[in-house]
Formats: C-alpha cells, sequence, structure tokens
C-alpha cells in the first residue's frame, strides 16, 4: 500500500486556463475526500466519494469546480477557468466506510498557483 | 453550524517543555474528535482520536488528549516536546456521517 497518491504535486497555470488534478486513493478505500488549503487556514471541505457516487457536492466554491470518480478507483478535480483566488494546496484523502470513515488518510497535496 | 475553533496561532516551546494546544468544538451532541499534523512539505498525519468511551486517549508520537463534555473542549498534550514536533497541528470534527470539518491551526515552533 503506497498510500494517497496525488498529481501533479505543483501546477503553474495562467488566469483563464483550466485545470485537472488527480487522486489515487488506497486501494481498498471506498470514500474519497477532496479538500482545499490556503495559507494560514485548514483544510476546507469541497466534495466527497463513496465509490462512484458523489454523496456532497454542495461545499464545492463554484461551478467551476468539479469532481469525478468514474470507476469508484481513482478521482480527478478539475477547475475551469482558473482565477487567482484558486491558489491552493489541493488535498485527497480517502477512507473506509463504516466505523472507519471518518479516519482519514491524507495525499501529500496539489499545489496550484494561478498567475 | 458545527465549527471548531483553535485559539492560539502560534505556539513556542522550550524543548523538553510541556505542551498543551486548546481546540474547541460546536456541535448539538457528541462528535468524533481529531488531531492531525502537518509537516512543511508533507501531508496531514492524524495524531489521535476520540470516537467515545475513555475521554483520555492516547495517540501517536507521545501524544494525548482529553475531551471534556463541559467544556466542549479536546486539547492535545505532551509531556515532553522535541525539536521534531515543530509543525502546524490541526483539531478536527466529524459531525456523524459527514466529513471533517477544520480548525485554522496552531503552528508549534520550539525552541532550544
Amino acid at each position: 500500500d503506497t498510500g494517497v497518491s496525488q498529481n501533479p504535486r505543483h501546477k503553474i497555470t495562467k488566469r483563464g486556463q483550466n485545470v485537472t488534478f488527480r487522486c489515487d486513493p488506497i486501494s481498498e478505500h471506498n470514500r474519497l475526500y477532496w479538500y482545499r488549503q490556503t495559507l494560514g487556514q485548514g483544510p476546507e471541505f469541497l466534495t466527497y466519494f463513496q465509490n462512484e457516487a458523489q454523496l456532497e457536492k454542495s461545499r464545492l466554491l463554484s461551478d467551476r469546480f468539479s469532481a469525478e470518480r468514474p470507476k469508484g478507483s481513482f478521482s480527478t478535480l478539475e477547475i475551469q477557468r482558473t482565477e487567482q483566488g484558486d491558489s491552493a494546496m489541493y488535498l485527497c484523502a480517502s477512507s473506509h466506510t463504516g466505523e472507519g470513515a471518518n479516519v482519514l488518510t491524507f495525499g501529500a497535496g496539489s499545489r496550484l498557483t494561478v498567475l | 453550524a458545527q465549527s471548531v475553533t483553535q485559539p492560539d496561532i502560534h505556539i513556542t516551546v522550550s524543548e523538553g517543555a510541556s505542551l498543551e494546544l486548546r481546540c474547541n468544538y460546536s456541535y448539538g451532541a457528541t462528535p468524533y474528535l481529531f488531531w492531525y499534523v502537518q509537516s512543511p512539505g508533507q501531508g496531514l498525519q492524524l495524531l489521535l482520536k476520540y470516537f467515545s468511551g475513555d475521554t483520555l486517549v492516547q495517540g501517536i508520537k507521545g501524544f494525548e488528549a482529553e475531551f471534556k463534555r463541559s467544556q466542549s473542549s479536546f486539547n492535545l498534550r505532551k509531556p515532553s516536546v522535541h525539536w521534531s514536533d515543530a509543525a502546524e497541528y490541526f483539531c478536527a470534527v466529524a459531525p456523524a456521517g459527514t466529513a471533517l470539518i477544520f480548525g485554522k491551526g496552531t503552528t508549534l515552533s520550539v525552541s532550544s
């Protein structure tokens, strides 16, 4: 088990471009979460999946943000028409369901810089 | 709405001294409670968790935390801090069936 893997680790883009981040969770984990962390703040919950079903997406920051987990394994987070305010660390985490549902294992994150 | 407050933004402790990081939560029932640590360039690592039962929980790296329902608190403690403990510490609450809600974090510096 190699833990939660996120790619790319760093992304620099120009305002208005689209970016996509990928997360590969721990293989036996059914749940997958996306968080955003800005400087000096704690992680902010965005969305989560149980298998391929997206169970909560109301916290996505705007309609420019979308996430998928098509086969219940890896997930992607896409930001369209990026803005400078989107610059942040995007964290992915995974967990079991049931009693282990709240014990999250985090990846190292994908840092986005929007110029 | 559920929330987590970490009153101390930055704490400096001498190496070998004891440590207490404060955490208060707002939630109607007893939530699941967590402490995570984040070192520079590293992912968030779970230190300990409280679900139910004994209100004093032990975690990794010599940390412990005590749940006090009357004070809505879940403070993190360590008897003797090591220089390698310098990091950012996050308290989190998980209302039943939902994702973790994190506090803003406390940065710990360790002086020699």
